[in-house]
């Protein structure tokens, strides 16, 4: 079985700040993991994905997450918060060859000028 | 290319009633999931459909039923409904035997059950 925990429903930053958002996976089986971005009324964006190869990944509009097997955490970061990113944000895991995603809770990214 | 599209955006049911809701897939993808979220959640996995068939479920009752058209466009089937379906329905579709894994989302369609 696979699960996903975000740690922290609502994070703040100021612009220009490092952004950290925090998963950890629970999974049976080899993982992959994703990043999605929702912004208001609107569907899912993938930001980023790991499918087994380099632990480091890179994504869109300058996001990045490593994959710490020890840990169990896949945690998204950018180096400089803009105010464009303030959204909710998803961590999704599935079991690798599933084409079925677990979903954690979100977390509300909030940029302040 | 055009993106995976959802109709209609909005629905408002009575409790009891039946909805369907539509979905067309990517250019080129044969695999559709759809998701439900509710206010605040993450999104659950419903169901998938490959080629037609029913491809994997989620912890959702027998009230809840899709079909996958040749064409690859897809419907989601709620009997019966209760309150607690008012929800974001998404759908995304993907390629199987492509190797990337990876789904792509509409806008969804936010239901209403009153």
């Amino acid at each position: 079985a696979q699960s996903v925990t975000q740690l922290g429903s609502h994070v703040s930053v100021s612009e220009g700040a490092l952004v950290l958002l925090r998963c950890n996976y629970s999974s049976s089986v080899p993982p992959y993991l994703f990043w999605y971005v929702q912004y208001p009324n609107q569907g899912l964006q993938l930001l980023l994905k790991y499918t087994s190869a380099a632990t480091l990944v890179k994504g869109i509009n300058g996001f990045e997450a490593e994959f710490k097997k020890s840990e169990t955490s896949f945690h998204l970061t950018k180096p400089s918060a803009h105010m464009s990113d303030a959204a909710e944000y998803f961590c999704a895991v599935s079991a690798q060859g599933a084409n079925n995603l677990f979903f954690g809770t979100g977390t509300r990214l909030t940029v302040i000028p | 290319e055009t993106g995976v599209t959802q109709s209609p955006t909005h629905l408002i049911k009575t409790r009891g009633q039946q909805v369907t809701l539509r979905c067309s897939s990517q250019s080129g993808h044969n695999t559709v999931s759809w998701y439900q979220q509710a206010l605040g959640q993450g999104p659950q996995f419903i169901f998938q459909y490959y080629r037609e068939e029913e491809n994997g479920r989620g912890n959702f009752p027998p009230r809840f039923s899709g079909l996958q058209f040749p064409n690859y466009s897809s419907e989601l089937n709620v009997n019966a409904l209760e309150l607690d379906d008012s929800a974001l329905y998404l759908c995304a579709s993907s390629l199987v035997a492509s190797g990337s894994y990876e789904q792509y989302f509409g806008p969804g369609t936010r239901l209403t059950v009153t």
